[in-house]
């Protein structure tokens, strides 16, 4: 079935370091995949997101490539802040079927 | 409405009661999802509604969990002799055109359930 891995957290920075969070996917056909974001005490919003095979999801400074070949959708940032803190969840979706989602990657960015 | 809206944001019940949590799509909307995010946890697909189409049911952890959508609108999931472990926070989204690519799925700010 379809599914989503992501690194396990949390991941600790300290601010202007570069940021990957690695996101891998089991899925048949093209799924459409997502980054959601959710801060402390906030809802999960979308943060980017891809369609189809070599898009580039970008935003905030956040970017994302959709690797069919590797099956990846790895989040990068090239300068983090300490407001990027927060819950990151990749996700996937094919069709009509349900959002699938990662197990989440904390990250947590210092001064 | 602008947003996805769920009631009660706030929920503290008593082991063995029932509960309904309620979701209010944003308007047109015809796909509508119900996660279960537990402290410091992932999010728990639980079940998802799509127009007319009979319901996911396969992320509804135990009979005691059921959920009802009238139409494209408002959706509500009981949980009834709720359990300790039932504590989280229940999150409900929706989506229009989910069968199509690059749709956004909007989630509401949750409803957090405490089970003492």
């Amino acid at each position: 079935g379809n599914s989503v891995t992501q690194m396990e957290g949390p991941v600790t920075l300290s601010e202007e370091a570069f940021l990957t969070i690695n996101c891998t996917y089991t899925a048949t056909g093209y799924p459409s995949l997502f980054w959601y974001v959710q801060y402390p005490g906030e809802g999960l919003q979308l943060l980017l997101k891809a369609t189809k095979a070599d898009d580039k999801g970008s935003n905030k400074g956040f970017e994302a490539t959709y690797r069919k070949e590797t099956t990846s959708f790895h989040l990068e940032k090239g300068s983090v802040q300490v407001s990027d803190s927060a819950v990151y969840f990749c996700a996937l979706k094919r069709g009509p079927d349900k959002l699938i989602f990662g197990t989440g990657t904390r990250l947590q960015v210092f001064p | 409405g602008a947003g996805v809206s769920q009631s009660p944001s706030n929920k503290v019940t008593e082991k063995g009661k029932d509960v309904e949590l309620r979701c209010d799509p944003i308007s047109g909307h015809t796909a509508l999802y119900w996660y279960r995010q537990r402290l410091g946890q992932g999010l728990e697909f639980l079940i998802y509604f799509q127009g007319n189409s009979a319901p996911d049911k396969s992320g509804l952890p135990s009979d005691r969990f059921s959920a009802e959508r009238t139409g494209e609108s408002v959706s509500t999931l009981t949980i009834q002799r709720t359990q300790q472990e039932d504590s989280a926070v229940y999150l409900c989204a929706s989506s229009s055109n989910p069968t199509g690519g690059g749709y956004t799925i909007y989630f509401g700010e949750g409803s957090w359930l405490t089970v003492v």
